[in-house]
């Protein structure tokens, strides 16, 4: 299995700010994954980031709300930038590795914004 | 539309019984359909992967069957804790020529509660 950590585990902003949300990975992968749960529903893959390319954004997403950056091939950040309470999710991090593919998740990020 | 439906979307129980949790998907092509734990504030957990050609999968207490033909999938729980009290995912990976790049779809999620 994969480990993945994420920081910070939670955090409560005011409307207008930005965060940047942190995720390592114990090994080396190719893909990482950003997702969104809002509270009571599942999750919702923002983009994917891919180490040396820009990020791919799923609709309904878009890099100025949402810039990702992937340094390496073991770490990601995710910024959710000039936040309104709209934003209050909780943010994941995924990565997948193995025959099939198994997909990993961190702990999220749970964000409250005022 | 790929989609991934889940029921109950709640379920409560007393401690020591089991219970079956149902999932049912329109993904296609499919590629592999997987179970979830997800605790109340945590990342999901995978409990069980399942391929095309698997019909069931244990993984401890957990026992998870899959019927490609008719797009069903369960989840079995036997002699329920309290710590099962969780929120269980069933997420399907549709098949891709590009591999490593395949969607998952995303179910809404089982929120079970184990009562003592």
């Amino acid at each position: 299995s994969a480990v993945i950590s994420q920081k910070p585990s939670r955090d409560i902003c005011q409307r207008g700010t930005s965060l940047t949300i942190q995720c390592q990975v114990d090994s080396q992968v190719t893909m990482m994954f950003w997702y969104r749960q809002q509270p009571g529903q599942s999750l919702t893959l923002i983009a994917t980031a891919n180490q040396g390319s820009e990020a791919t954004y799923e609709s309904g997403f878009v890099i100025d709300k949402f810039p990702i950056s992937r340094p390496n091939l073991t770490f990601s950040t995710l910024t959710v930038s000039n936040m309104s309470p709209e934003d209050s999710s909780i943010y994941l991090c995924s990565a997948h590795r193995g025959p099939v593919n198994e997909q990993f998740f961190g702990p999220g990020t749970r964000l409250t914004v005022l | 539309k790929n989609q991934v439906e889940q029921s109950p979307q709640s379920l409560i129980i007393l401690e020591g019984k089991n219970c079956t949790l149902q999932c049912n998907y329109t993904v296609s092509p499919f590629s592999n359909l997987r179970w979830y734990k997800q605790d109340t504030g945590r990342g999901p957990v995978s409990l069980t992967i399942m391929t095309f050609s698997e019909n069931t999968k244990s993984n401890g207490r957990y026992t998870a069957t899959l019927d490609a033909d008719t797009k069903q999938s369960s989840l079995h729980i036997t002699a329920s804790q309290l710590s099962d009290s969780a929120s269980y995912i069933c997420v399907v990976r549709g098949a891709s020529s590009n591999f490593g790049n395949e969607k998952l779809t995303f179910g809404t999620g089982t929120r079970l509660t184990i009562i003592p």
